[in-house]
């Protein structure tokens, strides 16, 4: 069953700690994103890669580091420099990169971690 | 710069009734746009999208929207509501200029009414 996982589903942080959230897709899809979801508002694009090992700041990326090793896995850190981390991180993938034409880059959607702060 | 709006941020129907959900773009570039769904604490799951061809545009579960360039909306229906149709809908343009870039709309909460 092809899609895109994100865990784990619900994840604390204690004042000071750097946790990471795990997104791993089996569409052998090029790009993927890391989005932040506050309520009323849309979502915020906090980095993107387009290919393995590199990856490119979004709108929001202060507070927040990724990775890109492999094709299958965009690792993000919420690092304690991120003050207002308490939000829903979503993780999304698309077969190529932004700038290769509206249908290649459409966008498929994890279900989601949900991060509090303890 | 591109922009969405979505001019509603609750909408409440009765079940069986037409769902109507509104959405205002800005784009200095022939747009692509998409409805997304958002049920309670899941990811998002793409309804339909807009891609320069019909300007009607027919997407899962019996919803559709209308492209009209010369009012700049993308508004998305369904003729009758369904329960499970309750959830949060984003409208999305997609920067066209170079980046195709997601471009979010604040979304729309729907209630569905017994």
């Amino acid at each position: 069953d092809g899609g895109i996982t994100q865990s784990p589903k619900y994840l604390f942080r204690k004042e000071g700690q750097n946790v990471t959230l795990s997104c791993e897709q089996n569409l052998n899809h090029d790009a993927m994103y890391w989005y932040r979801q506050d309520p009323g508002q849309g979502l915020r694009l906090i980095y993107y890669s387009q290919i393995v090992n590199d990856f490119q700041k979004g709108d929001i990326a202060e507070g927040y580091s990724v990775s890109r090793e492999k094709k299958e896995s965009f690792p993000l850190t919420v690092t304690s420099a991120q003050k207002n981390p308490t939000a829903f991180y979503l993780c999304a993938s698309s077969i190529r990169g932004l700038g290769t034409g509206a249908a290649k880059n459409i966008q498929y959607f994890g279900a989601g971690t949900r991060l509090s702060v303890l | 710069a591109q922009s969405v709006t979505q001019l509603d941020s609750h909408v409440s129907v009765s079940e069986g009734t037409p769902v109507l959900l509104r959405c205002n773009y800005s784009s200095s570039y022939s747009p692509s746009l998409f409805w997304y769904v958002q049920h309670p604490n899941k990811g998002l799951q793409l309804l339909l999208k807009y891609t320069s061809a019909a300007t009607l545009v027919k997407g899962i579960n019996g919803f559709e929207a209308e492209f009209k360039k010369s009012e700049t909306s993308f508004h998305l229906t369904k003729p009758s509501a369904h329960m499970s149709d309750a959830a949060e809908y984003f409208c999305v343009v997609s920067d066209t200029s170079g980046t195709y870039k997601y471009i979010f709309g604040t979304g729309t909460r729907l209630k569905v009414l017994a």
